[in-house]
């Protein structure tokens, strides 16, 4: 399975952009690119998924990289309600969703 | 709004007692997940479900845990007998399509005492 790479944790001030990368080298043609976020006691909370083109919806935007190596989820203007554990995920073709230790975003107001 | 409903929210139980969790996934999600997430660390996939079919049970410790899906609907989860070492939280994904958003359940806390 295709690994994921994601800093620890990352600081944000309120309202402002924030910019989570994550570096996937060894990333396959047919692997999507997913991110989950997960806030305290509460399931993980699917936000946005794409293959090769940058893809934007009502929570966030994804960057992927042309060669696909790399993604960065972008938060146009992040809130308290923001704060969560941030997961980076390679799904294959078999649907397979694998977690890492993901990074862990603090948002000061 | 669908969710997938998991039951029961909280279970506490003695050490080598048997214990089970119940899923509801979203209608018409043929893919179902059930993860183990201990305090601290990202969820860890114990088997995957398409339809009733197992498509991976690699990492479900099998000597004492079972999954079944015998409709291709609802999902039972179970640890027989349980250790103090599950004690985590047990999370139950859904899927419409294999590449889509997986929608995740509140998931049930264990506590082995």
């Amino acid at each position: 399975d295709a690994k994921t790479t994601q800093p620890n944790s990352m600081e944000s001030n309120e309202e402002e952009p924030v910019h989570l990368p994550c570096n996937h080298s060894t990333i396959s043609g047919t692997d999507y690119i997913h991110w989950y976020r997960q806030l305290p006691s509460q399931g993980p909370e699917y936000v946005i998924h794409g293959l090769t083109s940058n893809v934007n919806n009502r929570m966030a935007s994804l960057a992927i990289a042309e060669d696909r190596k790399s993604s960065t989820l972008i938060l146009h203007r992040a809130t308290l309600r923001d704060a969560a554990v941030y997961y980076c995920i390679l799904r294959n073709q078999g649907g397979k969703l694998i977690f890492g230790q993901g990074t862990e975003l603090s948002v000061k107001p | 709004e669908a969710e997938v409903a998991q039951s029961p929210r909280y279970k506490i139980t003695e050490k080598s007692q048997a214990v089970a969790f119940w899923c509801d996934p979203i209608s018409g999600h043929a893919t179902l997940y059930w993860y183990r997430q201990i305090l601290g660390q990202g969820p860890e996939l114990l088997v995957q479900f398409q339809d009733e079919s197992v498509v991976d049970d690699s990492q479900l410790p099998k000597d004492r845990f079972s999954a079944e899906r015998l409709k291709g609907v609802d999902s039972t989860l179970k640890i027989q007998p349980a250790e103090l070492g599950d004690s985590a939280m047990y999370l139950c994904a859904s899927s419409e399509q294999l590449v889509t958003e997986a929608f995740f359940g509140q998931g049930t806390r264990l506590t082995v005492v």
